[in-house]
């Protein structure tokens, strides 16, 4: 069966240093894959958008990587702040539709 | 940016009421707007595609005669959650497809209708 799975357990580490979270994915092939960043009580938020024939993509603090072999993409908040503290998401197209993972729970503390 | 505005955010409602949500994009034209569903600590899940002009596609397990979908212009589309029973309680996210990035399908959402079914 197809699956997204993100670490369902929460991360959670001090400020300044670098957040990585995974996302894994099976009987997918995605072209693309996206990640979102989702706050408690709203919709989420687009972040970053990876192809299949990139294997890096950067935004400010945030990169995300996409290893197509092995099924997986990373995603890397440096010098990480509280204010990075949310879930965060990872999404995979499917057909014509948007499939999200289950999501990571970042917690960043001073 | 592209704004999709959601409303309301919340609404408590007696069991076997009808709650309507509407979903707008209000700086651009949706064709094509997406229902998701998110019950406590779990991810989103899809519920329907609203397609403008056309009759709304399911996923499988989603009741369409529950969960009516009206996408009657470019920039509305609204969900109504027929005769509510407190299993229907959860977080109803609409979102749209942002023009311009339609080969990689990059979502704007909406900011969510708590709903709670007593």
């Amino acid at each position: 069966s197809q699956k997204i799975e993100q670490n369902s357990e929460a991360l959670n580490i001090q400020e300044g240093k670098t957040a990585t979270l995974t996302c894994n994915y099976t009987n997918y092939s995605p072209a693309y894959l996206q990640w979102y960043r989702q706050d408690p009580g709203r919709g989420p938020v687009f972040l970053l958008l990876i192809r299949e024939n990139e294997k890096e993509k950067r935004k400010e603090r945030l990169k995300v990587t996409f290893d197509t072999t092995l099924k997986q993409s990373l995603f890397h908040i440096t010098a990480s702040q509280p204010a990075d503290s949310a879930t965060y998401l990872c999404a995979l197209r499917n057909t014509d539709k948007l499939i999200f993972g289950t999501g990571t729970r970042l917690q960043v503390f001073p | 940016g592209a704004v999709v505005s959601q409303h309301p955010s919340w609404v408590i409602c007696k069991s076997g009421t009808s709650v309507k949500i509407e979903c707008r994009s209000l700086d651009f034209q949706a064709t094509t707007m997406f229902w998701y569903r998110q019950f406590p600590k779990q991810s989103l899940m899809l519920m329907a595609t609203s397609n403008e002009g056309s009759k709304a596609t399911y996923e499988q397990g989603v009741e369409k005669d529950k969960f009516l979908i009206n996408h009657a212009s470019l920039t509305l589309s609204t969900l109504t959650v027929t005769s509510a029973h407190p299993e229907d309680s959860s977080f109803y996210i609409c979102s749209a497809r942002t023009s311009g990035r339609t080969g990689a399908n990059v979502l704007t959402f909406g900011a969510g209708s708590r709903l709670t079914v007593l």
